[in-house]
This record gives C-alpha cells, structure tokens and sequence, in this order.
C-alpha cells in the first residue's frame, strides 16, 4: 500500500524568504511518480510540480523545485522567494506508474508573512 | 467549456435523502476519480474508474455508488446520505497512468443535515 506523511500541519514564511514543505512516502512499487498540489482559500486544486521516480535531476517549476531522495523516500517542495499569494494548503501525492489511482498526504498549510 | 466541472457547487441535504454529485470532462480522459476531503485527512479516494464501465473501490467507498456509462460522465450518488458524509467532494481525471497529473474539478461542498 501506499502512504504519504506530511509532518508540517502549518508553516510560516516571511515574504521573499525561501520555504521547504517536506513529504515522506511509502511504497514497495520499483517505479511511481510524485506530485505537488496548491490549494488555495478559493478551493481549486492546482498541480504544480511532477518528479518520476526514476528522473536522475530534481524537477523545477519556476519558483517550485522538488527535493527528490529517493533513499531517504522524501519528496520535499521547496518554493523560492515566497509571495503573499503562495499562502495556501499544499497537498503532496503519489501514483505507482502502472497503478491508477493518487494518493495524497493530508496537507500543510503554509502562510506567507509580510 | 472545456475541462472538468462538478455540478452543484453547493449542496444541502437532509438525513436519508439520495443524492446525486455530477462530474463531466471534455478531455475524453480515461481515468476519472472521486475524492472527498475533510479536515486532517487530505483527499480520501471514494471511487475511481479506468474507462468506461469500469469501476473500483477506493479507501472510502461505504455508502456511495457510481456509474460511468459514457467516458465523459462520473456521477457519485450517496444513496442515504449520512451527517458523516458531509464534506467537500472533488472529481479528477487523468489521460494515462504513470507519469501526468490528476486534473480536477471545482469541487462540491456538500452538508448533510
């Protein structure tokens, strides 16, 4: 089965400050993908970065990279100089390749100070 | 419009009703999926489908039941809705396994009274 841990229930940034959400998973599937959600107080949910589990480079997305451990089995999102309007849930996923259904970790909440 | 949309976006209604949420994509996607979301748990898959009439349970599939008789179409029916199953309901799909993202609907806040 498969599980993602999301530790952080809330973060706090100051604005234009780097901030790392971290994402823990489980899984004995040999290949599978990861996934970053944005949730904002609007409720949509807004996909915002991909890393396959056997990319050989950490994926980048603008002010969005992932910090990919395949050993350690994290998959943390690190956003760069932070904005007011990057305040919102952030949901990490996963999917096994030949699997058909995501699964989500419970979120953390970040805020970006001014 | 193209995408996917959920219909209603706001629901109310009482013990014991059934109750119909609607989900509709113009992707011709083959994968389709229903989530629920409560506070501290994320999204709990309710449902999914690989292709049409094609259906398998998901982590919380008690007291629900879904169709999908035509690719584009999803519909999630609470057959005798519960206080418990009040909450915020999001339909997603997605074209392939593997490696591209889930795309989602707006979601249904649904309260059961």
């Amino acid at each position: 089965a498969q599980k993602i841990t999301q530790t952080q229930p809330g973060m706090f940034v100051q604005e234009k400050e780097a901030v790392t959400l971290d994402c823990t998973y489980d899984t004995s599937d040999p290949s599978y993908g990861l996934f970053w959600y944005k949730q904002p107080s609007s409720g949509e949910m807004i996909f915002l970065i991909y890393q396959g589990s056997y990319d050989q480079q950490n994926a980048t997305e603008g002010r969005y990279s992932l910090n990919f451990q395949k050993a350690r089995k994290s998959a943390n999102l690190v956003i760069s100089a932070s904005q007011l309007g990057d305040s919102a849930m952030y949901f990490c996923a996963m999917r096994a390749s030949y699997g058909q259904n995501f699964v989500f970790g419970p979120g953390t909440r970040l805020s970006v100070l001014p | 419009d193209a995408g996917i949309t959920q219909s209603p976006r706001y629901k109310i209604t009482e013990t014991g009703r059934q109750v119909t949420l609607m989900c509709h994509q113009t992707w011709s996607h083959s994968y389709m999926f229903w989530y629920r979301q409560d506070l501290g748990h994320g999204l709990r898959l309710i449902y999914y489908s690989a292709a049409a009439d094609i259906t398998d349970k998901g982590e919380v599939p008690d007291g629900y039941v879904v169709s999908r008789s035509k690719t584009e179409n999803f519909p999630l029916t609470l057959e005798s809705a519960t206080r418990s199953q009040t909450s915020v309901y999001f339909c997603a799909s997605n074209p392939t396994g593997g490696d591209t993202e889930a795309f989602f609907g707006q979601g249904t806040r649904l309260t059961v009274v």
